[in-house]
């Protein structure tokens, strides 16, 4: 069946725009996850929802991060004022247990 | 806090076995995992292993886990060129609450010789 997939695939951005990153789970999945992957800080959590409950935004690094799930299925994760900083590989992985199976990526480059 | 660390690089001739060893954080966590990754992917399920098991077999992989000492080891039999990634182990923590979160080693580079 169809895999996590994610758009898009690679995103270059200038400093100080705003950015949003696409998730489509796989379907039936109740929860979803957001990782970064950057080579100073390796894989690192950003937020998980599960169904109808609140999300757990714990790991987004600072306010100018939000992510959103609609109708429990496609989330959105959205960076404002982007630095360069943020450049990174954004993973988006969906669970129907304990296992999470990931997507490909964005690859998020801000100049 | 403490980190989940693995070896950065391992070099192996093709088919030879390889090791990958992890040392992971939580000895209450519940579940573990090893994740590939090969250039330009996203991380890809290989295996995972029940805290309450000793070892874990599936095809050319095997999974050993020492809950007493918190280390994880990934063998790969007869490793094919194929088999050349980065291998990522990560852990639920018990401390991580319900979220499930992931908590990912530092990563083993695997270069496979021909």
């Amino acid at each position: 069946g169809a895999g996590v997939s994610q758009s898009p695939s690679n995103k270059v951005t200038e400093k100080g725009k705003d950015v949003e990153l696409r998730c489509d789970p796989i379907s039936g999945h109740t929860a979803l996850y957001w990782y970064r992957q950057s080579l100073g800080q390796g894989l690192e959590f950003l937020i998980y929802f599960q169904g109808n409950s609140a999300p757990d935004k714990s790991g987004l690094p600072s306010d100018r991060f939000s992510a959103e799930r609609t109708g429990g299925s496609v989330s959105t994760l959205t960076i404002q004022r982007t630095q360069q900083e943020d450049s990174a590989v954004y993973l988006c992985a969906s669970s129907p247990d304990y296992t999470q199976y990931f997507g490909p990526g964005t690859r998020l480059t801000v100049l | 806090g403490e980190d989940v660390e693995q070896s950065l690089f391992l070099s192996v001739r093709e088919g030879d076995s390889s090791v990958i060893n992890c040392t992971y954080t939580d000895s209450s966590s519940t579940y573990l995992y090893w994740y590939k990754q090969e250039p330009g992917a996203g991380l890809q399920l290989l295996t995972y292993i029940f805290s309450n098991m000793d070892m874990k077999q599936d095809q050319r992989l095997t999974v050993l886990l020492n809950k007493k000492d918190k280390h994880l080891s990934l063998r790969i039999a007869d490793t094919q060129t194929g088999d050349s990634a980065i291998y990522f182990c990560a852990e639920i923590p018990f401390y991580g609450g319900a979220t499930n979160k992931l908590i990912f080693g530092t990563g083993t580079l695997l270069a496979v010789q021909p």
